[in-house]
């Protein structure tokens, strides 16, 4: 069970826009900095989004996190085949003394 | 260009220790901005940090509470690598393990070693 809660799944069709939640507490959430990660099949996770809405270089616009509270979410816009990836939120937590990471969600483009 | 190169067995005998390494390009490990992080993934328990290693003056350590009792995450200064020991491993270890730096001013894991398949099985 993991500390940060996701969907475990969501879908849109190709163009659409689709958001992605990370529901978390005070420890968490609340009180530190979301990042956002991609998993491709088969290797690493990216990294999205960091300090709940900003963009690495190379990450495209289409790519939007925010954080509202002890949630957050992760927006894509124009969606694309090339999108389908799992997706996971992170943040410190103080309670863990560690990295709190999302159970995941996985994106299909329909 | 910072790059994360993971090394060490596929396979361990349960109770023996898991040990692999993160070699660091580009950046040193004793980067006084950083800390320096083994998550691992599986499917039935996800995405796991394991814990960190990073310098502040003096070496310093945090583990995750789920293997703290058995997990040491050292620095190798000479070589610019840090290393991941899980000692008395089950097969519920079982996983791919990565390696992550953590910069202070990103807050999040920005670079990612490529990733070791474990198995734990005799």
């Amino acid at each position: 069970q993991s500390v940060l809660t996701q969907p475990p799944s969501v879908s849109a069709a190709p163009g659409q826009r689709v958001t992605i939640s990370c529901s978390g507490r005070s420890s968490n959430v609340g009180n530190y900095h979301v990042s956002w990660y991609q998993q491709l099949p088969g290797t690493a996770p990216k990294l999205l989004i960091y300090d709940n809405d900003k963009r690495p270089s190379g990450i495209p616009d289409r790519f939007s996190g925010s954080k509202s509270g002890t949630s957050a979410t992760l927006a894509i816009t124009g969606l694309q085949t090339g999108d389908e990836a799992d997706y996971y939120c992170g943040t410190w937590d103080t309670s863990l003394t560690g990295v709190a990471l999302g159970g995941g969600t996985k994106l299909t483009v329909l | 260009q910072i790059h994360l190169q993971q090394s060490g067995p596929g396979l361990v005998k349960p109770s023996q220790t898991l040990a692999l390494t993160c070699a660091i390009s580009g950046d040193s490990v004793s980067n006084n901005n950083a800390a320096w992080n083994w998550i691992r993934q599986s499917p039935s328990r996800g995405l796991e940090w394991l814990g960190r290693t990073y310098y502040r003056s003096k070496w310093l350590n945090d583990y995750a509470e789920s293997v703290r009792s058995r997990i040491a995450i050292n620095p190798d200064t000479s070589k610019n690598q840090f290393s991941l020991q899980l000692n008395s491993v089950t097969p519920e270890d079982t996983a791919v393990y990565y390696c992550a730096k953590w910069p202070a001013k990103v807050n999040a894991f920005d670079i990612w070693g490529q990733g070791t398949m474990v198995t734990v099985s005799s």
